[in-house]
């Protein structure tokens, strides 16, 4: 069973366009959101994460929105760039302890165009 | 050298063969983790060390056997494999497993090809 479904698989943006990737969680128990971004030959590295107490969260321009109510979250690239293209994963946990884990979407090709 | 390392970066084996995969992180962190990825699947994880001691282990074949021997080095010991088990392995390290919302620090990968 899949805990965290991420969508699209594969997503073509113009320069300068926004790119956006959903996912959606099951797991109500989950309190930590976290989206990695792997360039290839690479390991995937922290972009930007968020936590359930608030429904936005923004930097630079990537941006985190949360509905706690539909648990789904979604990242936003504003004003996206031929650097920006890479593999994008949404991520979840429970806090922390010793049952800290994180549970992986499936992933997203980002190709933006020149 | 600075983060994750990982070494090979890219592996050719037979399904006799054994070979270890190596890790080394240069962050003063005390949780490493190995974790497989494979195209169009989730990110998996296989096992979790805290403190040089394993705390989970992912269901994963007797034929990947880690080692842990200290907090900045893990191992995956590679026997009999099979081509499915092809796919680029991860290396990650956090600074303390059992504090909330912690960051983890991925290496670059080792690409592995089962023949």
């Amino acid at each position: 069973q899949q805990q965290v479904k991420q969508s699209p698989q594969s997503l073509i943006v113009q320069k300068g366009g926004i790119s956006i990737i959903n996912c959606a969680y099951e797991n109500t128990a989950f309190d930590y959101f976290p989206w990695y971004q792997q360039f290839p030959g690479k390991g995937p590295a922290l972009l930007i994460a968020i936590r359930p107490d608030v429904s936005e969260k923004k930097e630079g321009r990537f941006t985190i929105s949360f509905n706690k109510s539909a648990k789904q979250f979604s990242l936003h690239i504003m004003d996206s760039q031929p650097g920006d293209s890479a593999t994008y994963f949404c991520a979840a946990s429970i806090g922390g302890g010793s049952n800290y884990k994180l549970t992986f979407g499936k992933g997203t090709l980002l190709t933006v165009n020149p | 050298e600075t983060g994750v390392t990982q070494t090979p970066r890219h592996l050719v084996m037979g399904m006799t063969n054994k070979k270890s995969l190596k890790c080394e992180q240069h962050l003063g962190h005390n949780a490493m983790y190995w974790y497989k990825q494979s195209a169009k699947k989730p990110l998996e994880l296989m096992f979790v060390y805290n403190f040089k001691e394993q705390t989970e282990n992912n269901s994963v074949p007797s034929r990947f056997s880690p080692e842990c021997p200290n907090s900045s080095h893990l191992f995956l010991h590679l026997h009999t494999l099979q081509p499915e088990d092809s796919a680029l392995y991860l290396c990650a390290s956090s600074q303390d497993p059992l504090a909330a919302y912690e960051t983890q620090y991925f290496g670059p990968g080792t690409r592995l090809l089962v023949l």
